[in-house]
């Protein structure tokens, strides 16, 4: 089966330093998401786009997150500088496009900033 | 987009049939119903879509009545490695396929 892979799949960190997850879609999905869950808040959409275009990132910090597709094969997603409470779990979704068609998660990167 | 309301968890045991229902009253005509799996430690993963009446695969049954207000996913004969969350989403492809997830329902499957 074809897989979203995301790496780092652990990250530990100290408050202030810069954090880069990166994640590789499915090759030809034109639409990547970034979630992000934690415990209290669920999953949270923190950004989404379309043939690499942003759509709507709407749900992150834009102080500190950024979110970007270098290539159809690539996608970002940084904080700069990291706190605390960005300690989640951050997902990478893939689809083809249409909502019904679903789409693919990736395993994901958990964050820890100390 | 559409607001779900899915009941916060449920408990089952092996071999029984599990049934959970997502109300979706203000669905609009293009929308389409998903469902999505999550085990521990894991991404949520695509089980069924449906848009009216009944859908079924190797995994679930999705039932939409004809008011589409509401949908059940229904899991046959669950397993022990059934148990995980299940989220009902509910969206528009003409909304820019915007995927946003609510509580989800967590089902806890008993031996």
């Amino acid at each position: 089966d074809a897989r979203v892979t995301q790496t780092p799949r652990h990250k530990v960190t100290e408050m202030g330093q810069e954090v880069t997850m990166r994640c590789q879609p499915i090759l030809g999905h034109n639409t990547v998401f970034w979630y992000r869950q934690t415990m209290m808040q669920g999953l949270e959409l923190l950004a989404y786009f379309r043939n690499r275009a942003p759509l709507d990132d709407s749900g992150m910090p834009k102080d500190r997150f950024s979110a970007e597709m270098p290539d159809a094969t690539l996608a970002t997603l940084k904080i700069q500088p990291s706190e605390p409470r960005d300690s989640a779990v951050y997902f990478c979704a893939s689809g083809p496009g249409p909502f019904f068609y679903g789409y693919t998660f990736g395993s994901g990167t958990r964050l820890t900033v100390v | 987009l559409a607001k779900t309301t899915q009941p916060i968890s449920m408990d089952s045991y092996e071999g029984q049939e599990v049934n959970i229902t997502c109300s979706h009253n203000n669905i609009a005509t293009n929308d389409y119903i998903t469902w999505y799996q999550q085990f521990p430690s894991q991404g949520p993963r695509f089980i069924i879509q449906g848009y009216k009446t009944k859908v079924t695969n190797e995994v679930a049954s999705l039932f939409i009545p004809a008011d589409r207000k509401s949908s059940t996913l229904s899991l046959p004969r669950v397993s022990l490695s059934d148990t995980a969350v299940y989220y009902c989403l509910v969206g528009d492809t003409a909304a820019g396929n915007k995927l946003t997830f609510g509580g989800g329902t967590r089902v806890l499957v008993k031996p």
